[in-house]
């Protein structure tokens, strides 16, 4: 699987946008950007996935650049539940790559 | 909540002693996967089950084993335990995590954590 690059913390002000960036510089063709986020030792919890087209859900928004070699995850209006670590994980179809390779991820602070 | 159970929430036991954590994975769900988290090495993949079956290892100790029961549900099994092994241990399913479902979703549970004195 790709190694990705990530911001060791950022900090966002409540009610404003999130932006966290993601470098997946060897990004191969078959691979997707998965992101988690970990509120404060719970559980990882499954934010949104794609391949090379924008996402949108519920939670939030992956913007992939057009090579592949970087990506933002946008949270629109950051609350203080949006406090936590936040994964960027590149993950191969291939056989074998089932599980998920953690990286030390960004620590977002929304601070009131 | 992520429909994924784990027991007990926490564990403190004795270096050398054996535990066991238990998993029960959402409903519908056919592969179980267990993490370990520490201070030093962050969230690391144990091993992974499907149906039953052993399907991938990733960092796992020979002292630690695992198993999924006809149930789904799936135990980690812990022996001659050392301060290092606490941790934070977590379970997660998905729907078949088999080749070619790459896109598959896995759920967390929220962790046992386990203290070694």
């Amino acid at each position: 699987d790709a190694k990705t690059t990530q911001p060791p913390s950022m900090d966002c002000a409540e009610g404003r946008a999130a932006n966290l960036p993601c470098n997946h510089s060897t990004i191969s063709g078959n691979e997707y950007v998965y992101w988690y986020r970990q509120i404060h030792s719970q559980g990882p919890q499954y934010i949104i996935h794609g391949l090379k087209n924008n996402e949108t859900n519920e939670m939030a928004s992956l913007i992939i650049t057009e090579d592949r070699k970087s990506s933002t995850l946008i949270l629109p209006h950051a609350t203080l539940r949006d406090t936590a670590v936040y994964y960027c994980i590149v993950r191969s179809s291939g056989a074998g790559s089932y599980q998920l390779t953690f990286g030390k991820g960004t620590k977002l602070s929304v601070i009131p | 909540d992520s429909g994924v159970t784990q027991t007990p929430k926490h564990l403190i036991t004795a270096t050398g002693q054996r535990v066991t954590l238990r998993c029960s994975p959402r409903s519908g769900d056919l592969s179980v996967y267990w993490y370990q988290q520490s201070l030093d090495q962050g969230l690391q993949f144990l091993i992974q089950y499907y149906n039953g079956e052993e399907r991938a290892k990733g960092n796992i100790l020979e002292r630690f084993s695992a198993q999924q029961f006809p149930d789904l549900h799936s135990e980690l099994n812990l022996s001659s335990l050392e301060l290092g092994d606490s941790a934070l241990y977590f379970c997660a399913s998905s729907l078949t995590g088999t080749s070619g479902r790459v896109t598959e979703t896995q759920y967390f549970g929220p962790g046992t954590r386990l203290l070694v004195l």
